[in-house]
């Protein structure tokens, strides 16, 4: 157990839909972070936040809607996807910027 | 702007063979490089976390070594079983303040009993 808990695991979804992640974290880490891992390509940075405060965004379609509640609890709300936004989204954390990070076990998105 | 390869990107071994993966990065300014582990389908697994004042980093059959000058660092594996059979990453992070980490496409290992 990474300490990183990700759900659902899997998440088959219509164009038209709205859904969300959750991840959580056990670690008393204050930064969180969204990744897409699409094949064949390097992970992707999506979200980071510190201090449940958005510090990175990196150019991500607005389907695309984080949300932070607290430092132990992160979000990804999806609405309206593409086919081409299926791949396996990870969570993370760590205690800060320069810290190891840590992986929780991914959700893998069919968008359909 | 940062990049990170990994070669070779597949890699068979018969088991008990002791073994080297390989990262390269273009930019020798980073803070620090992780090693990771996935299982196909799941997530990253943090193998070893080596600073860049740091020269290698041990953890039982694994041993990470870092060259930041010339931008490399190697995984090695002593001894591999077919439980280390996995996609090997290695991630690089930018000594710039940024909470970006760089991620390689990885290394697909087969150990073969």
């Amino acid at each position: 157990e990474t300490g990183v808990t990700q759900t659902p695991r899997h998440l088959v979804m219509g164009m038209t839909n709205k859904k969300s992640l959750k991840c959580e974290q056990h670690l008393g880490h204050n930064a969180m972070y969204w990744y897409k891992q699409s094949a064949k390509k390097p992970l992707e940075l999506m979200f980071v936040y510190s201090l449940e405060e958005r510090v990175e965004n990196n150019s991500v379609p607005s389907r695309f809607s984080p949300e932070c509640p607290n430092s132990s609890h992160l979000f990804l709300h999806l609405h309206t996807l593409q086919p081409e936004d299926s791949a396996l989204y990870l969570c993370a954390s760590s205690q800060d910027y320069q810290a190891e990070a840590f992986f929780g076990q991914g959700t893998r998105l069919t968008v359909v | 702007k940062q990049e990170v390869t990994q070669i070779p990107a597949a890699l068979s071994v018969p088991e008990g063979e002791n073994l080297v993966l390989n990262c390269s990065f273009t930019d020798s300014a980073i803070y620090n490089l992780q090693w990771f582990r996935q299982d196909p389908g799941k997530g990253l697994t943090s193998l070893l976390l080596i600073q860049s004042s740091q020269r290698e980093q041990t953890s039982g059959r694994l041993n990470a070594s870092l060259d930041k000058s010339s931008g490399r660092s190697t995984l090695y594996i002593a001894a591999s079983q077919p439980g280390d059979s996995a996609t090997y990453l290695c991630a690089v992070h930018p000594n710039s303040g940024t909470y970006k980490y760089i991620f390689g496409t990885g290394t697909r290992l087969k150990v073969l009993a």
